[in-house]
Parts: C-alpha cells; sequence; structure tokens
C-alpha cells in the first residue's frame, strides 16, 4: 500500500521570503501523480501544483515549484516571496496512475500548517 | 457553474441520530469521490462513484454509512445511529472522467455530541 509523510506539522516564514515544505511517499509503483493542496481556513481544498512521476521536468507554477526526486521518493514544495494569503494547511497526495477496482482515489499526508509572518 | 457544493457546511447532532449530507458535484463532472477529514489528519477515501455507480467502497466506511448517486448528478451521504467517532469533516470531490486531479467542495462539518 502507498504511503505519504509530511514531517512537518507546522512551518513559519515571513512575508516575501521563501519556504520549502516536505512530502515523502512509499510506493512499488512507476507511473503515478503527485499533487500539493491548499486548504485555507475558509476549508475548500485547491489544488496547487501536480507533478507527473513520468517527467523529469519538476513542474513550477507562478511562486510554487515542486522538487520532484523519484529515486528517493521526495516531493517538496517550494514557495518563493511568500505572501499572507499562502497561509493555510498544505497537504502532499499521491494517486496511482494504473486503474485498481475501478478508483482514482488519492492518499493523503497528514499536513503542514504555514504561517506567514507579516 | 459554481463549483462543487455541499450542503449543510455544518451539522450538530446528538448521538445516536441519523444525518444525511448532499454534494452537487460540477454539472459535468461523471466521478465523484468522498473523504472524511478529522482533526489533525489528511482527508481520508471512503467511496467513489462514476456516474450513477458506485465502484468503490474503504473499509471506513462501515454498515452505518450509506452513499447514493442517483442519475449520476448529486449524491447523498447517511450516516445512521452516529456516533462521536464519526465527528469529522465529510469533502466531496468531483472530476470528469480522463482528469487527473479533483475539485473539490468547501465540505461539511459534522459534530456529534
Amino acid at each position: 500500500a502507498q504511503t505519504v509523510t509530511q514531517s512537518q506539522p507546522e512551518m513559519s516564514v515571513q512575508e516575501a521570503e521563501t519556504v520549502t515544505l516536505s512530502c515523502t511517499y512509499d510506493t512499488s509503483e512507476s507511473d503515478y501523480y503527485l499533487f500539493w493542496y491548499k486548504q485555507p481556513p475558509s476549508r475548500q481544498m485547491i489544488l496547487v501544483i501536480r507533478q507527473e512521476a513520468y517527467k523529469q521536468q519538476n513542474a513550477t507554477e507562478n511562486r510554487f515549484s515542486v522538487n520532484f526526486q523519484k529515486a528517493a521518493k521526495s516531493f517538496s514544495l517550494k514557495i518563493s516571496d511568500s505572501q499572507l494569503g499562502d497561509a493555510a494547511m498544505y497537504f502532499c497526495a499521491y494517486r496511482s496512475a494504473y486503474l485498481t477496482s475501478g478508483t482514482y482515489k488519492y492518499i493523503f499526508g497528514t499536513g503542514t500548517r504555514l504561517k506567514v509572518l507579516a | 457553474d459554481t463549483g462543487v457544493s455541499q450542503d449543510p457546511r455544518h451539522k450538530i447532532t446528538k448521538r445516536g441520530q441519523n444525518v444525511t449530507f448532499r454534494c452537487d458535484p460540477i454539472s459535468e463532472h461523471n466521478r465523484l469521490y468522498w473523504y472524511r477529514q478529522t482533526l489533525g489528519q489528511g482527508p481520508e477515501f471512503l467511496t467513489y462513484f462514476q456516474n450513477e455507480a458506485q465502484l468503490e467502497k474503504s473499509r471506513l466506511l462501515s454498515d452505518r454509512f450509506s452513499a447514493e448517486r442517483p442519475k449520476g448528478s448529486f449524491s447523498t451521504l447517511e450516516i445512521q445511529r452516529t456516533e462521536q467517532g464519526d465527528s469529522a469533516m465529510y469533502l466531496c470531490a468531483s472530476s470528469f472522467r480522463g482528469a487527473v486531479g479533483y475539485t473539490f467542495g468547501s465540505g461539511t462539518r459534522l459534530t456529534v455530541v
């Protein structure tokens, strides 16, 4: 079974600075997707960035980028030029690329609460 | 279309009562998922529908839980004889066939007292 581990329950960053959130995962599969979701206090989960395992190039979305190390099974999120609106819970998630039992469920980590200091 | 809608946003119920939650997915999405999120944890998969067919149920979904998606549109999640351990956020998400990511709703927070 796949697992996702986020070892940082809470992180703080000064506004305009850069912060990196860690995520490791375990799987025996070779093809899968990895995601970072943001959950602000308003509760709706919002997709931040995703990475396909078959792609060597790290995904980037504006101020958000990932460091995907497939061999190490590591998937960290870097937030540059942090803004007050970035404060939220961040969840790392795994999804198999293989159709098993007809579903595409996610496996989430326990989350990292990011605080942005003014 | 304004995204995935869940109702109610909050529900407080006494132990032993039945509760029902509703999820309205994005209209063109044929896949619908229910997740449960307890305090300090990430969401955990409960069940999945493709159109009106329930294709997978987690072991977390005990006999007291039932989910339906009549006509492949909105879905309901019912919990019978609620227990304090059922207190959690219940999240609904939807996607269309071929999509990798989901769109989540804002969730229903259940408190069992």
